[in-house]
């Protein structure tokens, strides 16, 4: 069945260095979404993709569709504490109903 | 605007004991619902969806079951707790004919000893 993968699994980095991150699967999505989720809080929608190639960008965010439509990539600008957490990718499985999940990423910053 | 509730927020049931988690959406209608369990902070997994009143799909085999009696009510349930239960759980919803996006409740700690 479908799945996502998503690297790395955890992150170190200093405040003020940019991260980047990215969700593969090894079968073709028309949606990707990606989500941030504090301890002990539900996930919070960041960007939604729709369209191969499409690059989007929410604040200090980029979010990008792959071309192959395999892959996403969430790029983070200048890094913040704030942006610590677990990012997640998404999408819909191909009866359109269930949203499949990635194992997230776990990102820390140093101050 | 939509908003999702979910509660309790957290719950520390025995072993054996019954589970009822309950989530509701207010503003949208004929929302399609879910539920998924994350352990230990980590992947989401789907444990039930449902695209309208009385129609639950269940993705995994396990100790619970999901009910929907109203449009907009979603319920997590369980006869006897196991101590594999034990997780956080969190109820979504998002429009049935509109784009893929899923909103999340705030979620339920469930520790069961």
């Amino acid at each position: 069945g479908q799945q996502l993968n998503q690297s790395p699994q955890s992150m170190f980095i200093q405040e003020g260095e940019d991260v980047s991150m990215n969700c593969t699967s090894s079968s073709i999505f028309n949606t990707w979404l990606w989500y941030k989720q504090d301890p002990g809080e539900g996930p919070v929608l960041l960007i939604a993709l729709y369209k191969a190639g499409e690059l989007t960008s929410n604040g200090r965010l980029t979010a990008q569709f792959g071309i192959t439509r395999k892959d996403s990539f969430l790029n983070i600008s200048a890094s913040i504490p704030s942006d610590v957490g677990i990012y997640f990718c998404a999408g819909p499985k191909t009866s359109y109903d269930k949203v499949i999940f990635g194992p997230g990423t776990s990102l820390s910053v140093i101050p | 605007s939509q908003t999702i509730h979910q509660w309790p927020a957290t719950l520390v049931q025995p072993v054996g004991s019954p589970l009822s988690l309950e989530c509701t959406v207010e503003g949208t209608s004929n929302p399609n619902l879910y539920w998924y369990r994350q352990a230990a902070g980590r992947g989401l997994q789907l444990l039930f969806y449902s695209v309208g009143i009385g129609q639950i799909s269940s993705e995994v085999p396990q100790n619970l079951s999901a009910s929907r009696p109203q449009d907009r009510q979603f319920i997590l349930s369980s006869k006897k707790l196991l101590l594999s239960d034990s997780g956080f759980y969190l109820c979504a919803w998002r429009e049935m004919w509109g784009d893929e996006k899923l909103f999340f409740g705030s979620g339920t700690q469930l520790s069961v000893l």
